[in-house]
């Protein structure tokens, strides 16, 4: 999962198989929530949000859960690919309107 | 990324300069922001505009100034550059806030302040 700590959380898959990267986000009052994936060299890049009103939203290959109780945010990746390999992370939208960024989780895909 | 480029893309500048890092987007959104991305933190936001000649201070402005003259231009200025100061910084643009589908960013700009 991700952390504030000075490491990137790093997660290996083989291709084909599930991944599950997770996030703890901080503010109890934050409402919409972002999972981004960024390639090395390049910008994040948008993969798919979900609103508090909702536990899951479902997207192509992808899947984030929503677990308000315990601020949890998990983001799975179907039938893992090599060119899914990037850091991801979380943004929750907070106070102010403004996002928040994680400090992501690096995943590579094993061919 | 469609509709918003950064440049430089790359700098290499000495300590005590000024630099300007440019963004400019053709989606005609009104939001922008300027992030900066170093290890062990997540993006962190130095200043925001709401609008032409509309600009706010994010968590980490200190040392930073931001423009914006046009809607599709957003000037970050370090007035004088400092080591702490080296970063990959990130342009990004949104048509409501963010809260529909989050933000659009640009590719970076790589600063090394020597």
């Amino acid at each position: 999962g991700e952390s504030v700590g000075l490491h990137l959380p790093t997660l290996s898959v083989q291709e084909g198989d599930n991944s599950i990267i997770n996030c703890a986000y901080s503010n109890s009052a934050s409402d919409y929530f972002i999972w981004y994936k960024q390639e090395s060299g390049k910008g994040p890049q948008f993969i798919i949000d979900i609103r508090s009103n909702m536990d899951k939203r479902q997207g192509q290959r992808v899947t984030v859960l929503l677990n308000k109780t315990v601020k949890h945010l998990s983001l799975q990746i179907a039938a893992t690919q090599p060119g899914d390999s990037a850091v991801y992370f979380c943004a929750e939208n907070g106070a102010g309107n403004q996002f928040y960024f994680g400090t992501g989780t690096s995943l590579t895909v094993i061919p | 990324d469609a509709g918003i480029t950064q440049s430089p893309r790359h700098k290499v500048t000495e300590t005590g300069t000024p630099v300007t890092l440019r963004c400019h987007q053709t989606e005609n959104h009104r939001y922008m922001y300027w992030y900066r991305q170093d290890p062990g933190h997540g993006l962190r936001l130095i200043h925001y505009s709401y609008g032409v000649k509309d600009t706010d201070k994010g968590e980490v402005s200190d040392g930073y100034s931001v423009s914006r003259s046009k809607t599709e231009d957003f000037l970050l200025t370090l007035e004088s550059a400092t080591s702490s100061q080296t970063s990959v910084y990130f342009c990004a643009i949104s048509g409501q806030g963010g809260r529909d589908y989050g933000y659009t960013f640009g590719s970076g700009t790589r600063l090394t302040v020597v």
